[in-house]
């Protein structure tokens, strides 16, 4: 298996524009997490999906983003519209739903910088 | 509210010396805490989970303790290489879905 995959790795973008981050994870996984990593706040959980549905998105900042996942193989986050304090490396996570605990595998990240 | 504690940002360990990470955690009883390891410019990758019914967990040159009355989880590398740099994060969970990380600890180690 290809681990999880993300897309763009990189995206720069303006201020104001519609941003859309994509996830592929692992096959088989039945849970799917979208984090955003930054220097001040670190690692923060936005929302976490289980069989496609969507769990805890508590996270999720404010209503200018929004996720989806459409089918167990992809999911998307969207940023509309975007800001500059936007600007961090988005992390997918999947991992199987297993009774006693759960193995994150993180995909590479996609990094974003909004001007 | 519910707080996790790296014990510091950085650390800087002589080679072949026993590099010791501490992660604290308050207002939570988590049924399991797990250590990953990320390097610059990609995802974390899971190490260890030690359960909250473990004392000591051991896999290769590493080691987790898990100490539920000090709410505190120490993780050590032995004989520590300059290849074990790296950001350590320690993560919790107290449901079997959806862990919250720790700011992690920058580890550097010197030849």
């Amino acid at each position: 298996d290809a681990g999880v995959i993300q897309s763009p790795r990189h995206e720069v973008t303006e201020m104001g524009q519609e941003v859309t981050l994509r996830c592929k994870p692992i096959s088989g996984h039945d849970y799917l997490f979208w984090y955003r990593q930054t220097m001040m706040r670190g690692l923060e959980l936005l929302i976490y999906f289980n069989n496609n549905v969507p769990i805890d998105d508590s996270g999720m900042p404010e209503d200018r983003f929004s996720a989806k996942m459409p089918n167990a193989s992809f999911s998307t986050l969207k940023i509309q519209p975007s800001e500059p304090r936007d600007s961090a490396v988005y992390f997918c996570a999947s991992s199987l739903d297993r009774v006693d605990y759960n193995e994150q595998f993180f995909g590479p990240g996609t990094r974003l910088t909004v001007l | 509210s519910q707080k996790i504690e790296q014990n510091s940002e950085a650390l800087n360990i002589q080679e072949g010396k026993t590099a010791t990470l501490t992660c604290n955690y308050t207002n939570y009883s988590p049924a399991y805490l797990q250590w990953y390891r990320q390097d610059p410019g990609r995802g974390p990758v899971f190490l260890l989970l030690i359960r909250e019914n473990e004392k000591e967990k051991r896999k290769e040159r590493l080691k987790v303790t898990f100490d539920t009355t000090l709410k505190q989880s120490l993780f050590h590398i032995t004989a520590s290489q300059p290849a074990d740099s790296a950001t350590y994060l320690c993560a919790l969970d107290s449901s079997a879905s959806k862990i919250i990380f720790g700011s992690g600890t920058r580890l550097s180690i010197r030849p």
